[in-house]
């Protein structure tokens, strides 16, 4: 089945270092991998998509099949990007162009001023 | 405005009821979900449906139930059966499997 771990429950960083926030992954398939995050009292939000190779709030993310890894990092933090991240992973619902999304536990990024 | 609207925001039950929350989306979505989040434990899903009258369970389906009775709609009922009912839960939708999901602003729902 498959499994997707996020060992960091709680990340604390200073505004303009460096952030990553940690993703693993198990699936015997091809992985469609994604970061949503939740923003304080706000719903939760795709953030990016390893499909797209896209950079969203200078947040990047590589799939690395070797590591089953798909971190998140960025080069300098703000402090809104303070919020909860998690890290899921999608697999074919019955064979269909639709995915059950499996969710990591979550990290919260705390970024101090 | 498109999106997906769930109701209502806090949701209070005694032991022994059953209780409904709802979820409609405007997206014209075919795929829709429900999933608990919990403290530490992420998001679980507990039901999808990915078309009109059809519905799978998820992980976590024992003590719920779902109907689709419509595209707009898909309201989940949380029965006595449910042994840990209180939670957070998320309503979501998606288009294509690459898109990724829309989620609501999620019910909190409390057993007294």
């Amino acid at each position: 089945a498959q499994r997707v771990t996020q060992p960091e429950k709680l990340l604390s960083v200073f505004k303009g270092a460096p952030v990553e926030l940690k993703c693993n992954y198990s699936y015997s398939g091809s992985p469609e991998l994604f970061w949503y995050v939740q923003y304080s009292r706000q719903r939760l939000q795709l953030l990016l998509r390893h499909i797209s190779r896209e950079s969203i709030k200078g947040f990047t993310a590589d799939l690395n099949k070797g590591e089953t890894s798909f971190h998140l990092k960025k080069p300098f933090a703000q402090e809104e990007d303070s919020a909860m991240y998690y890290c899921a992973l999608i697999i074919n619902a019955g064979g269909t162009s639709y995915g059950k999304l499996t969710f990591g536990q979550g990290t919260i990024l705390t970024v101090h001023p | 405005d498109g999106g997906i609207t769930q109701s209502p925001k806090y949701l209070f039950r005694k032991e022994g009821q059953n209780v409904t929350l709802s979820c409609e989306q405007n997206l014209n979505h075919d795929a829709m979900y429900w999933y608990r989040q919990d403290p530490g434990q992420g998001l679980r899903l507990i039901y999808y449906s990915q078309i009109v009258n059809d519905f799978q369970k998820g992980d976590i389906a024992e003590g719920y139930s779902v109907s689709r009775e419509k595209k707009e709609s898909f309201p989940l009922t949380v029965t006595s059966a449910q042994k840990n009912p209180t939670a957070f839960y998320l309503c979501a939708s998606s288009i294509t499997r690459d898109r990724g999901y829309t989620f609501g602003s999620g019910t909190r729902l409390t057993v007294v």
